[in-house]
């Protein structure tokens, strides 16, 4: 079974800084995607930035980029110029790839959330 | 194009009655997943749908739970009776087929069972 750890349930940043957001998982799996998700307050969840396990470079969109340590098993996320509306929960999430053969291959397993802040 | 769409958004009731929650996937989303936070814990998994199909119900905690998906459309989690323990946000999330796309999310039913 695949483990998700986010050791960070708060953290706070002012806005323009940067902020990196931890992220460690276990898993024996070689192929496997990694996420963040983030829900705003009251709001709906939704995909900040995913990474495919065999690609060796580093997931990025716009603001976000990830930190992808394979060996380590490590996912962190860093956001540039922080912004008010990146003030959510953010979610790292886990999925293992493998061929679509009815089972249970897609379900994604989450760590706990980090509560991002960002101040003015 | 709409969301994921959840009904109710919010729901209070008292232990020993039933409560049923609804998820409008994406159209043409076959995958359908729900998925459940307990206050303070991870969000969990609970069961996969494939258009009316059960992939996967290995999340679901006991068989107080059930859930369909009649015409591969929308999907109903029924909880009866509900127990306290049953407290948390469900979600409902839906994807192509091709099972390694983005699972796009619904934004949850708060269900407090008092």
């Amino acid at each position: 079974a695949q483990t998700v750890t986010q050791s960070q349930p708060e953290m706070s940043v002012q806005e323009a800084e940067t902020v990196t957001l931890s992220c460690t998982y276990d898993t024996s799996e070689s192929n496997y995607y990694l996420f963040w998700y983030k829900q705003p307050p009251s709001r709906q969840m939704i995909l900040v930035i995913r990474q495919e396990a065999y690609k060796q470079q580093n997931a990025t969109e716009n603001r976000f980029s990830v930190n992808f340590q394979k060996a380590a098993k490590s996912f962190s996320l860093k956001i540039s110029d922080s912004q008010l509306g990146d003030t959510a929960m953010y979610f790292c999430a886990f999925m293992k790839q493998g061929r679509y053969d009815g089972g249970s291959n897609y379900k994604l397993t989450f760590g706990k959330g980090t509560l991002l802040t960002v101040n003015p | 194009e709409a969301g994921v769409t959840q009904f109710p958004s919010h729901s209070v009731i008292e232990k020993g009655q039933t409560v049923t929650l609804r998820c409008d996937p994406i159209s043409g989303h076959d995958n359908l997943y729900w998925y459940r936070r307990v206050m303070g814990k991870e969000i969990k998994f609970l069961l996969h749908f494939v258009k009316e199909s059960k992939q996967d119900e290995s999340g679901m905690p006991n068989n107080r739970f059930l859930a369909e998906r009649t015409g591969g459309t929308y999907s109903t989690l029924k909880v009866q009776p509900a127990e306290l323990e049953d407290s948390g946000v469900y979600f409902c999330a839906s994807s192509f087929l091709k099972g390694k796309e983005t699972q796009y999310f619904g934004p949850g039913t708060r269900l407090l069972v008092l």
